[in-house]
């Protein structure tokens, strides 16, 4: 069964920061996906950013990127210029891929960072 | 564009009460649907998943059971509610096939005293 580790389980930087977030992930899998969601106070769940283990390059978006090392199962997220609104809950997940059309995440049990002012 | 509730937004719920929890999405066709439950401070843990109409999965054994009576409601029940039932639970859709991300709903929080 895939399991997915977050080592870190609380972080606090300083506004414009950059702060990196860690995830480790066991799979014997080839072909996978790994997301990272974040979960405001408000607790809706909402997705950063995406990454397909067959591609190389890493993901970006906007201030976020990851760095996705394969051979070592590992899915670090980097928030460059970090901001009040980036303070949430971030779960690392996993994704094997379709099971009859249909999409199981496994979760890691999350980070919770703290942008100050 | 495609929305998903669900409801209660929070419920307080004696031991061995019945529970009944609903989603719903708009705007989609023949999504998957999920329910996820998140303990206190924890991740999320994947319960059920529905395919289609009727169509129930369980990942794991517990006092809970899902429903899936129309192409866009999901139910999540329980006939005697337990005090290790209080979490966080989540609903979420997706498209089929695809690799992309899952659409949570606002969740709700279930206390059971």
């Amino acid at each position: 069964a895939q399991t997915v580790t977050q080592s870190q389980p609380e972080m606090s930087v300083q506004e414009a920061e950059t702060v990196t977030l860690s995830c480790t992930y066991d799979t014997s899998e080839n072909n996978y996906y790994l997301f990272w969601y974040k979960q405001p106070p408000s607790r809706q769940m909402i997705l950063v950013i995406r990454q397909e283990a067959y591609k190389q390059q890493n993901a970006t978006e906007n201030r976020f990127s990851v760095n996705f090392q394969k051979a070592a199962k590992s899915f670090s997220l980097k928030i460059s210029d970090s901001q009040l609104g980036d303070t949430a809950m971030y779960f690392c997940a996993f994704m094997k891929g379709t099971i009859q059309g249909a999409q199981k995440l496994v979760f890691g049990q999350g980070t919770r960072l703290t942008i100050n002012p | 564009s495609q929305t998903i509730h669900q409801w209660p937004a929070t419920l307080v719920q004696p031991v061995g009460s019945p529970l009944s929890l609903e989603c719903t999405v708009e705007g989609t066709s023949n999504p998957n649907l999920y329910w996820y439950r998140q303990a206190a401070g924890r991740g999320l843990q994947l319960l059920f998943y529905s395919v289609g109409i009727g169509q129930i999965s369980s990942e794991v054994p517990q006092n809970l059971s899902a429903s899936r009576p129309q192409d866009r409601q999901f139910i999540l029940s329980s006939k005697k509610l337990l005090l290790s039932d209080s979490g966080f639970y989540l609903c979420a859709w997706s498209v089929k096939f695809s690799s992309y991300e899952q659409y949570f709903g606002p969740g709700t929080r279930l206390t059971v005293t």
